[in-house]
């Protein structure tokens, strides 16, 4: 059965913290992404990676950068948390291109 | 770069009744249109999707339609069951925005007793 986990369900931190967002999926897959989920915008892109050290931009890629040291794991990094990144994060992985994504539960992140 | 409008934002059906939501894109050029599911407290999960050669795909209850003059296509779910309660999105991939999908707003469904 196919698994993509994401380190925290919840998280709570503080302004100008640095944020640390795990995914890991045990699929063998290429591709990952990171996705911010707010309500009445549905899924906003913000990175995503088709191999181990390649990452491309999102549409939303401000105020982010990722890492992905290894095939199976995408690491989402907010370098100085602020308020308007209170939101959910939605982490994919996928076989080919963008096609048939499978996706981890997410974290809610809040920032105050 | 690519844009995906949905409608509705919310729908509330009887049991029993169809459901239809409708997602419209503006690239001429884009070749795959799936749809997502997001139950609660869920990540989004494929059911279905639908390639720029084809009009029409079912898959049980569910079943989607692409009209590409117009550049719309559409989730038709028939005999709505409680458990078809959910978050709704569609998704394009487009031709000159990369490797990546764009979604849709989402539409909340609701299927009552």
């Amino acid at each position: 059965d196919v698994k993509v986990t994401q380190s925290s369900r919840y998280l709570v931190k503080r302004t100008g913290e640095k944020v640390f967002l795990e995914c890991v999926q045990d699929m063998d897959h290429e591709n990952m992404f990171w996705y911010r989920q707010d309500p009445g915008l549905g899924l906003r892109l913000i990175y995503f990676s088709y191999d181990v050290k390649m990452k491309e931009k999102g549409d939303i890629p401000e105020g982010y950068s990722v890492s992905r040291e290894k095939k199976e794991r995408f690491s989402l990094i907010l370098e100085s948390a602020s308020t308007n990144q209170t939101s959910m994060y939605l982490c994919a992985s996928s076989k080919q291109g963008p096609e048939t994504q499978y996706f981890g539960p997410g974290t809610r992140l809040l920032v105050l | 770069g690519e844009n995906v409008e949905q409608h509705p934002s919310t729908l509330s059906v009887q049991e029993g009744d169809s459901a239809v939501i409708k997602c419209t894109y503006s690239d001429s050029a884009s070749n795959y249109f799936p749809w997502y599911k997001q139950e609660l407290g869920k990540g989004p999960q494929l059911i279905i999707d639908i390639r720029s050669n084809v009009g029409e795909k079912k898959d049980q209850r569910i079943a989607v339609t692409l009209n590409k003059t117009a550049k719309h296509f559409s989730l038709h779910i028939t005999e709505t069951q409680p458990e078809d309660s959910a978050v709704y999105f569609c998704a394009e991939k487009g031709s000159g925005g990369g490797n990546k999908l764009t979604f849709g707003t989402g539409t909340q469904l609701k299927v009552e007793l």
